[in-house]
């Protein structure tokens, strides 16, 4: 079945740090890949997508790259804000389905 | 324009006793999703309308719970009897009717946190 693997968090980091979030996939099609980010006491937003391979989705200074030949999709930027603290999720759907497939989540913290 | 809202946003129950909950998705979006995550672990698909049919109820864990959409426009997910396990927070996402693209967005509802004592 499908399934998407996130680093575990949380991720601390000074302000203007640079971001990594791993993010690895199991699907049994072509799926489409998503980015989610719930901040505190809000609902999950779409941050970011990529719908086929080496695509590249980018939104508020973050990016991640469809990457099939390692089934990952890793989400980076470059200088992290107090503002980006918050949980971000991996998600996937896969071919000819509607449901997403989500990760654990990583909770980011960014400290002035 | 107003984005998907949940009702209520906590609970607190007993084991045994029977909750409802409530979403309203974006208006006009045809499709409706109801997922949960449970103890800090993955969100869990639990299934999709779309308008007032049942399209997907492969995530639905148990008969114990029940989801509704009469009407096509909000939709309730009833818990009777509930369990500890059950406790978690419930998120309902909305979509406009699909065009075949890949690219479909899910938008998310700030979530019920349910807990079952």
């Amino acid at each position: 079945g499908n399934s998407v693997t996130q680093m575990e968090g949380p991720v601390t980091l000074s302000e203007e740090a640079f971001l990594t979030i791993n993010c690895t996939y199991t699907a049994t099609g072509y799926p489409s890949l998503f980015w989610y980010v719930q901040y505190p006491g809000e609902g999950l937003q779409l941050l970011l997508k990529a719908t086929k391979a080496d695509d590249k989705g980018s939104n508020k200074g973050f990016e991640a790259t469809y990457r099939k030949e390692t089934t990952s999709f890793h989400l980076e930027k470059g200088s992290v804000q107090v503002s980006d603290s918050a949980v971000y999720f991996c998600a996937l759907r896969d071919t000819g389905r509607r449901a997403l497939t989500f990760g654990s989540g990583t909770r980011l913290q960014v400290q002035p | 324009e107003a984005g998907v809202t949940q009702f209520p946003s906590h609970s607190v129950i007993e084991k045994g006793q029977t909750v409802t909950l409530r979403c309203d998705p974006i208006s006009g979006h045809d499709n409706l999703y109801w997922y949960r995550r449970v103890m800090g672990k993955e969100i869990k698909f639990l299934l999709h309308f779309v308008k007032e049919s049942k399209q997907d109820e492969s995530g639905m864990p148990n008969n114990r719970f029940l989801a509704e959409r009469t009407g096509g426009t909000y939709s309730t997910l009833k818990v009777q009897p509930a369990e500890l396990e059950d406790s978690g927070v419930y998120f309902c996402a909305s979509s406009p009717r699909w065009d075949g693209g890949a690219a479909d967005t899910q938008y998310f509802g700030p979530g019920t946190r349910l807990t079952v004592l």
